[in-house]
């Protein structure tokens, strides 16, 4: 069974940093890119970054370039996300989320994602 | 950027069509996919490539795509399919999101 199991999430101040993982399992991990989408409260999707299955590519959504780094272990089957410089509209709930092997973008696995707040 | 378009809300009765569109620039070129996301849970993957349906979705989804709208079709809509649900595309290296419809089924 696919298991994406998010955690780092919490309360951080304005300009402060955080740092999300992932946990994969159920499926071999090193053979998948792998994304992560937020949710800001009442709000819909936004995807956040996407990092192919050796590292080789990535991409960052527009709103998080230069702040957010992602990156992965594949011996360790564990996603990251590197927030800094952490603004109020980062805040949201982080999906960690597996792309398909099907050569088309979409997401076919989600974790139950983690909360981040950004308030002072 | 890429935009989609979704109207914020649709209306159902039990075991009639519901009928959700997703509008943006020659989206039929591209692949268009569907996830419905109920409250307090993470999104599920409906329709992928368009039409598709992954496994254990129930056959009353289903998908299609052309011209500048994807649709998403739910038939004999039940009480369980109440959900927000989102189109998502991918364009010049970006995923982009629909901007969600809240399905009610009253």
């Amino acid at each position: 069974e696919v298991q994406l199991v998010e955690s780092g999430g919490g309360l951080v101040q304005p300009g402060g940093s955080l740092r999300l993982s992932c946990a994969a399992s159920g499926f071999t991990f090193s053979s998948y890119s792998m994304n992560w989408v937020r949710q800001a409260p009442g709000k819909g999707l936004e995807w956040v970054s996407y990092i192919s299955s050796r590292s080789s590519t990535i991409y960052y959504a527009d709103s998080v370039k230069g702040r957010f780094t992602i990156s992965r272990d594949n011996a360790k089957n564990s996603l990251h996300l590197q927030m800094n410089s952490l603004r109020a509209e980062d805040t949201a709930v982080y999906y960690c989320a597996r792309d398909t092997l099907s050569g088309s973008y979409f997401f076919d696995y989600w974790g139950q994602g983690t909360l981040v707040t950004v308030s002072s | 950027s890429y935009e989609l378009t979704q109207p914020p809300s649709v209306s159902v009765s039990p075991g009639q069509t519901a009928s959700i569109t997703c509008s943006g620039d020659k989206l039929g070129d591209k692949s268009a996919c569907w996830y419905q996301q109920k409250p307090g849970q993470s999104p599920v993957l409906v329709i992928y490539q368009d039409s598709k349906r992954p496994s254990g979705i129930p056959e009353r989804f289903s998908g299609s795509n052309s011209g500048n709208t994807a649709t998403l079709t739910i038939s004999g809509t039940q009480a369980m399919d109440e959900a927000d649900y989102y189109c998502q595309a991918w364009d010049s290296s970006t995923y982009v999101f629909g901007t969600g419809t809240k399905v009610t089924v009253l």
